[in-house]
């Protein structure tokens, strides 16, 4: 069984729309955190949570938003979405931040 | 501020060549995390090994082993006789002791053919 799971795992969305990902865990860990991938930059931090509505920010936060009311969700939203943010979304969860992270399965999101 | 360089962005060896994937990391911090991760063709990301900055031991785990030199801040992985299910893109990150969050290099494709 998966401790961690994307949904969707593929979406393609027009430009301008706003667009939510989920990241359900069933470990209850404390922190969560939401990737992007793109060739020649490996995987970015957008934003990260360290508790149930405890967020701050990662190195590419700007047109992301998320929201941590439970334990186990952490959703990661682009307002409006732009081609800029076509890229595989990675959620990974850790139980103490200096743990290894257990990452999802990914979410390939296409922005036309 | 924390930094990761893997300066290899592509390496292609025969099997059951060794091959070293470099790694570089910069920061200040004095308590610090280094981390290996996997991506194997199918996507996902698989955890390798984690060493903290008190502890130089190198590490071998069956064909995998880990060098960690913090004279030269590097933590460079080896692989003996490689195979071709090695073939993956390997991540090397970093986890300082006042972050809160992994830092990863661009990684470093490994192609291991026949």
């Amino acid at each position: 069984d998966a401790g961690i799971t994307q949904s969707p795992r593929h979406k393609v969305t027009e430009t301008g729309t706003p667009v939510t990902l989920r990241c359900h865990q069933t470990e209850n860990h404390r922190y969560m955190y939401w990737y992007r991938q793109d060739p020649g930059h490996g995987l970015r931090l957008i934003h990260y949570s360290y508790g149930v509505k405890d967020t701050d920010k990662g190195e590419v936060s700007d047109g992301y938003s998320v929201s941590r009311s439970k334990t186990e969700d952490f959703l990661l939203t682009l307002e409006s979405a732009t081609s800029s943010q076509t890229s595989v979304y990675f959620c990974a969860i850790s139980e103490w931040h200096r743990d290894g992270y257990t990452f999802g399965s990914g979410t390939r999101l296409t922005v036309v | 501020a924390q930094k990761v360089t893997q300066a290899q962005t592509e390496i292609s060896v025969v099997e059951k060549e060794d091959v070293t994937l470099d790694c570089v990391y910069e920061t200040r911090d004095t308590t610090y995390y280094l981390f290996w991760y996997k991506q194997p063709p199918s996507g996902e990301l698989v955890f390798l090994i984690r060493r903290n900055s008190f502890d130089e031991q190198n590490e071998i785990s069956g064909r995998y082993s880990w060098n960690f030199q913090k004279s030269t801040s590097s933590f460079n992985f080896t692989i003996t006789a490689s195979q071709v299910v090695d073939s993956a893109v390997y991540f090397c990150a970093l986890n300082t002791g006042t972050a809160s969050k992994l830092t990863f290099g661009t990684g470093t494709r490994l192609q291991v053919t026949l």
